[in-house]
């Protein structure tokens, strides 16, 4: 069965503090790996896909990296509005042409000014 | 461009009531996925619909039905609903030949079971 798993479930820095969210995944026919940022009581939005080991993807502060384990979501000189949830996901194909999401529980970001 | 659109974005209803959720996929994308999120908690695949069929189904029971139309758009049907159905529910949309491309989630409806 598919499982992805992240950690820390949550995690306080400082304004400008850098940091790491880890995704662990075991997903048989993996088609990509997706970084969400989810704040309250709203839907998921896109951050970085990810389709191979060794590709990276940057926006702004952010920067996600793909091994064929884990997926990191570096976070650089945060700020208080990167404050929200970061869900990771494994999109499993299983040979067809279309797939499932398979999420993790989240890591909830706070940033203090 | 409009995103994906979903309707209503609050619902109370009563245990052991039906609900029926909607949802418009972003232009051009056929194809619908629904989530369930409860709090605290990543979504859960509950199924995904193309060309008006169920075409993969996460671990729901049946009280968890849905519809697509001609127009790509969907529909979640819940009956007997339980407390425990209480949740976010998401619709995400995609292209059925290039979801390594992502999925767009609507910022769901917010079901409460009392």
């Amino acid at each position: 069965e598919d499982q992805v798993t992240q950690s820390p479930e949550a995690l306080r820095l400082q304004e400008g503090e850098s940091s790491s969210l880890n995704c662990s995944y075991t997903v048989s026919g993996l088609r990509g790996l997706f970084w969400y940022r989810q704040d309250p009581g709203k839907g998921p939005e896109f951050l970085f896909t990810l389709y191979s080991a060794g590709e990276e993807k940057e926006k702004e502060r952010l920067k996600a990296t793909l091994t064929k384990k884990e997926s990191f979501l570096h976070i650089t000189a945060p700020k208080p509005e990167d404050s929200a949830t970061y869900l990771c996901a494994a999109l499993n194909a299983g040979g067809t042409s279309y797939g499932k999401l398979t999420f993790g529980q989240g890591t909830i970001l706070t940033v203090h000014p | 461009d409009a995103g994906v659109t979903q309707s209503p974005t609050h619902l109370i209803k009563t245990r052991g009531q039906q609900v029926t959720l909607r949802c418009s996929p972003k232009s051009g994308h056929d194809t619908v996925s629904w989530y369930q999120q409860a709090l605290g908690q990543g979504p859960q695949f509950i199924f995904q619909y193309y060309e008006e069929e169920e075409r993969q189904r996460g671990n729901f029971p049946d009280r968890f039905s849905g519809h697509q139309f001609p127009n790509y758009s969907s529909e979640l049907n819940v009956n007997a609903l339980l407390l425990g159905d209480s949740a976010l529910y998401l619709c995400a949309s995609s292209l059925s030949q290039g979801v390594s491309y992502g999925y767009t989630f609507g910022s769901g409806t917010r079901l409460t079971v009392v």
